[in-house]
Parts: C-alpha cells; sequence; structure tokens
C-alpha cells in the first residue's frame, strides 16, 4: 500500500533563505508526482508535475526533483519570501490510477 | 471564469439531514474527483470519474454517492449525515487519466461540511 510521507510536518524560516521540503513514498512505481499548495481556506494549486520518466521540473523560485529509485522528491524554493507561506503538500499518482497525498509541510516565512 | 467551481462553501447541518455538494469544471477536463480533507488536513480520495464512469471507489460508506450527468459535473449526495462528515470536501479535475502520465489536478476551492 502506497504511503506518502512529508517532513518536516512544519518549518518556520527567514524571509529570502533558501529551503527544501521533502516528500517520501513508499511504492516507486508511480506515474507521476505532483507538489502543491494550499493557502487557508482556498482550495490547492498545483505547482509542479514531475512524470516518473523525469528527474526534476522547474518554475521560476521553485525546483522540484524526483527520485524514483529511492522514494523520493524534494521541493527547493528559492530566495523564500512571506507569500510563500503556506502549506505544502505532495502527490503522487500509483499504476492503480489513484492519487495518494502526503499530509503536508506548513510553511511559514518570517519577513 | 471560475475552473473548479463547488457549492455551497460553507454548509452547516444537523445530523440525519441529506445534502448535496455539486461540482462543477469549465476545463473540458475527463476526469472529476472528490477528496475529503479531514480535521488533521489529510486529503483522502473517496471517488473518480472519467467520461462520467465510475474509476475509484474508496471504501466511503455508502450513504455517500456521486453522480456525474455528464463530464463537465460530478455531485456529491451525502444521506444521513454523522458528526464524523464534518469536514472540508474538494473537487478537482484533470485532463486524461493516471495512464497518460500526464495529468495535473485543478483543484476547487472547498467546501466546508459542518454537522452539528
Amino acid at each position: 500500500k502506497q504511503e506518502v510521507t512529508q517532513i518536516p510536518a512544519a518549518l518556520s524560516v527567514p524571509e529570502g533563505e533558501n529551503l527544501v521540503l521533502n516528500c517520501s513514498f513508499t511504492d516507486s512505481a508511480i506515474y507521476n508526482l505532483q507538489w502543491f499548495r494550499q493557502d487557508p481556506g482556498k482550495g490547492l494549486t498545483s505547482l509542479l508535475l514531475i512524470q516518473s520518466s523525469q528527474r526534476e521540473q522547474t518554475s521560476g523560485r521553485l525546483n522540484a526533483s524526483l527520485d524514483k529509485s529511492s522514494g523520493r522528491s524534494t521541493l527547493y524554493i528559492a530566495a523564500s519570501q512571506p507569500g510563500d507561506s503556506a502549506t505544502y503538500l505532495c502527490a503522487v499518482t500509483n499504476r492503480d490510477d489513484k492519487i495518494i497525498f502526503g499530509k503536508g509541510t506548513r510553511l511559514h516565512i518570517l519577513p | 471564469d471560475t475552473a473548479v467551481s463547488q457549492t455551497p462553501k460553507y454548509l452547516v447541518t444537523q445530523m440525519g439531514n441529506d445534502k448535496s455538494i455539486k461540482c462543477e469544471q469549465n476545463l473540458g477536463h475527463d476526469t472529476m474527483y472528490w477528496y475529503k480533507q479531514d480535521s488533521k488536513k489529510f486529503l483522502k480520495i473517496m471517488f473518480s470519474y472519467n467520461n462520467k464512469e465510475l474509476i475509484i471507489n474508496e471504501t466511503v460508506p455508502n450513504r455517500f454517492s456521486p453522480k456525474s450527468p455528464d463530464k463537465a459535473h460530478l455531485n456529491l449526495h451525502i444521506n444521513s449525515l454523522e458528526l464524523g462528515d464534518s469536514a472540508v470536501y474538494f473537487c478537482a479535475s484533470s485532463q486524461g487519466d493516471s495512464y497518460s502520465g500526464a495529468n495535473v489536478l485543478t483543484f476547487g476551492a472547498g467546501s466546508r461540511l459542518t454537522v452539528l
């Protein structure tokens, strides 16, 4: 059974710092992995999607990597800003077509 | 202009009532989903429909019944509401299915259900 774990559960960093969020999954037979952002009281916004054949994806200050064999993904945020404060969720799409989410990392950027 | 819209955004009701949450997407996507986010913020899939056909039906009580009149709509009907049904329910959609390996989920803003 696929399990997705995100560490840490919460993180506070000063503005301007670079940071890394971690995601691990137990079954490497996935189609893809996605990183989402969830703001309080709002829906989820897809940030990056990495297909199983890819190693990384970049969008602006965000870079996501995927190491399928070790069951790990990281989301790197460069030059953090207060507007980056949110909960970041990692989700994998299994071969049985199910999308499994981690519990998220609550990120707080200190002004 | 909203891509995935859910109504209502907030719903407060008594135990035992029957309620529905509606979801519509104007993205032309083939697949729609319902997710439940519990008090610990854990998102779990409930149902998935592809072109009006049920694809995923997780272990949810049969009091929950999804209805897809067309591929742009996926409504969630809940009978005999219980306290444990209180949660935020998210609708989502994606183009194609997972076999294409490139499905990006677009989520609605969520519907917060409170059962008293």
